[in-house]
């Protein structure tokens, strides 16, 4: 089955510096990756997907790349804020039937210092 | 609208018990999702169902496990001779069941076994 990991574990930047979170996968047959963001004591929330079909999708500070090749994709957060500070999954989606189950990564802890 | 409701919120058990933990998603949705998240840990998938069935229980920890939805709508994860490894916080989420969309989560239940 699909094995997410994700890298690194923890990561601490200075506000206003970018932070960038890799993942790859294992199943060459997934086509959906999104990423949730998870604030502590919080439920997770999505904030960001790219479908296979595409390298590279943006959303204001937020951006995510995707390397089917390889089978890696990142995430990329510029000008961090510390309302940016949460621990950030990544996740892929097997196509193999019409359900949507997603795998998640082991999840990167981010901390944005004033 | 109504998001995805859990309940109870917290629920402290002694080792041996059984428990029942509720997950109400979101009207309409068709896919729903119960994962296992440790504290400082990732989510780990447990069971999923379409509707009424559950295509892929891969994820249950062993037999003490076992999921059910009726009506498609609300599910109950039921947890035999609870063990303190159980203790973790539970949580469901809801897709529209079609492929490749977001999981709206609930806010969990936390799960302490004494």
């Amino acid at each position: 089955g699909e094995n997410v990991e994700q890298h690194p574990s923890t990561l601490s930047v200075q506000e206003g510096d970018s932070a960038v979170i890799k993942c790859t996968y294992s199943d060459s047959a997934s086509n959906y990756f999104p990423w949730y963001k998870q604030e502590l004591g919080k439920r997770p929330q999505l904030i960001i997907d790219i479908r296979s079909n595409v390298g590279e999708k943006k959303d204001q500070r937020i951006a995510v790349t995707l390397n089917k090749t390889a089978k890696h994709f990142s995430l990329h957060i510029t000008e961090t804020q510390p309302e940016d500070s949460a621990v950030y999954f990544c996740a892929a989606s097997p196509s193999k039937t019409s359900y949507d189950k997603v795998i998640f990564g082991p999840g990167t802890s981010l901390s944005v210092i004033p | 609208g109504a998001g995805v409701s859990q309940s109870p919120s917290n629920k402290v058990t002694e080792k041996g018990k059984d428990v029942e933990l509720r997950c109400d998603p979101i009207s309409g949705h068709t896919a729903l999702y119960w994962y296992r998240q440790s504290l400082g840990q990732g989510l780990e998938f447990l069971i999923y169902f379409q509707g009424n069935s559950a295509p892929d229980k891969s994820g249950l920890p062993s037999d003490r496990f076992s999921a059910e939805r009726t009506g498609g709508s609300v599910s109950t994860l039921t947890i035999q001779r609870t063990q303190q490894e159980d203790s973790a916080v539970y949580l469901c989420a809801s897709s529209p069941g079609l492929v490749n969309n977001e999981q709206f989560f609930g806010p969990g239940t936390r799960l302490t076994v004494l």
